[in-house]
């Protein structure tokens, strides 16, 4: 098996809302991901996860807020957005182990900031 | 730093012409990782391939073959016979391995390609 869920597939929200984007993989992985994608542009990487503890934050800002609660499941907590927020949300999963693996992405959520 | 330029924005074909997406990198790893990737209008990104700085091998799945040639720095990507359901756009990549685990993907900015009757 290997899939990547997410949920919701679309959200909107406003400005002032707080929201969650959930993540979730049954694949043992031990590396989980966060990609932002704007319309015609490749996926730029947001956060890393490896072995349920933070490594990479690429200066994202403060009103995106990761969390890993357990190795299964990945979460993205959404605060104060802006308009240009809107996007697609891609997470994406790899075995985490020494070495180069390939990444398993999710369907994604496509998200509207009104 | 590491860089993948895919020159070609957008291609269109007619189903069952062949068609080879072009793939350029840049990096001064002697070991390294590219990709190829698969999205589809649904927004899902799809793995194809992994190849590392070793295996020069072209290999062939199905439809698909690829051509990686370390002397251009290229890792091209041939559809033969190229359906509709090929109408995606796809993404190669070029990888470095994380400290810790993981590692992080540097996409070319893709190619559209769209399949006609």
């Amino acid at each position: 098996d290997t899939e990547v869920t997410q949920t919701p597939k679309h959200l909107v929200m406003g400005m002032t809302n707080k929201k969650s984007l959930k993540c979730e993989q049954h694949m043992g992985h031990r590396a989980m991901y966060w990609y932002k994608q704007k319309a015609k542009k490749p996926p730029e990487l947001m956060f890393v996860y490896s072995y349920e503890k933070l490594s990479i934050n690429e200066s994202v800002p403060s009103r995106f807020s990761p969390e890993c609660p357990n190795s299964s499941l990945l979460n993205l907590h959404l605060h104060a957005l802006q308009p240009e927020d809107s996007a697609l949300y891609l997470c994406a999963s790899s075995p985490g182990l020494a070495g180069v693996y390939e990444q398993y992405f999710g369907p994604g959520t496509r998200l509207t900031v009104t | 730093a590491q860089k993948v330029t895919q020159a070609q924005t957008e291609i269109s074909v007619v189903e069952k012409e062949d068609v080879t997406l072009d793939c350029v990198y840049e990096t001064r790893d002697t070991t390294y990782y590219l990709f190829w990737y698969k999205q589809p209008p649904s927004g899902e990104l799809v793995f194809l391939i992994r190849r590392n700085s070793f295996d020069e091998q072209n290999e062939i799945s199905g439809r698909y073959s690829w051509n990686f040639q370390k002397s251009t720095s290229s890792f091209n990507f041939t559809i033969t016979a190229s359906q509709v359901v090929d109408s995606a756009v796809y993404f190669c990549a070029l990888s470095e391995p994380l400290t810790g685990g993981g590692n992080k993907l540097t996409f070319g900015t893709g190619t559209q390609l769209k399949v006609e009757l």
